[in-house]
């Protein structure tokens, strides 16, 4: 089991461009959430997709947006890149129903806007 | 809204010693706990939780956690470190608050623990 695989792993932007973001669910789950984690910060919520729509939305603008693919993998697309927005990115994957259900987390797309 | 707190931003502790990172969190509803490690350059690894039952849970690598209600807390211990303990901990709680089913995880700040020789 691959687990949860994120790509890329680093990536350079300049501020204004778009970005995206890509997760593979570890085998048999369904849901995938994706979470902003700023340098000595703990992860963010930023949304949930289950059944390729968007479930749960944290408190981030439209500028952040996502997708689900039929085979489970996820998208997460940032529009009009601020400095600000440089971070790790986190997706995480877990069965959908429960507030016990455990996520598993990749290892993170680091982000740097310049 | 939900939210933890972890009142330690970093913990130095020396090798064999016993460590305790504290969390305490605010909710007025039935919670799930969960701690998680992070290494240098990795994601998160959950490292235990709490869903019900008996109060004191506990993980495979020696720590455990314990869980009180009455001072809305789930400290997170272990009685000796090794040098590879080292790493941010964060303490999260399972949180649904327009009841759709789904869950998200809101995460304390994190305590980085530091284990030197």
């Amino acid at each position: 089991d691959a687990g949860v695989t994120q790509s890329p792993t680093h990536l350079i932007k300049t501020r204004g461009q778009q970005v995206t973001l890509r997760c593979s669910p570890k085998s048999g789950h369904d849901t995938v959430s994706w979470y902003q984690q700023a340098l000595g910060q703990g992860p963010q919520f930023i949304f949930q997709y289950y059944e390729e729509e968007e479930r749960q939305r944290g408190n981030f603008p439209d500028r952040f947006s996502g997708h689900q693919f039929p085979n489970y993998s996820s998208e997460l697309n940032v529009n009009a890149l601020l400095l600000g927005d440089s971070a790790l990115y986190l997706c995480a994957s877990s069965l959908p129903r429960g507030l016990n259900t455990e996520a598993f987390f990749g290892q993170g797309t680091r982000l740097t806007v310049v | 809204a939900q939210s933890v707190t972890q009142l330690d931003s970093q913990v130095p502790v020396f090798e064999e010693a016993p460590v305790e990172l504290r969390c305490n969190y605010s909710s007025s509803v039935s919670v799930y706990l969960f701690w998680y490690v992070q290494y240098p350059n990795q994601g998160l690894q959950l490292l235990l939780k709490y869903l019900s039952g008996s109060t004191l849970v506990e993980s495979i690598n020696g720590f455990e956690a314990e869980f009180n209600k009455s001072q809305t807390s789930f400290h997170l211990r272990k009685p000796s470190v090794h040098i590879s303990d080292t790493a941010e901990y964060f303490c999260a709680v399972s949180q649904d608050p327009m009841n759709t089913g789904f869950q998200k995880l809101v995460f304390g700040t994190g305590t980085r623990l530091l284990v030197s020789p």
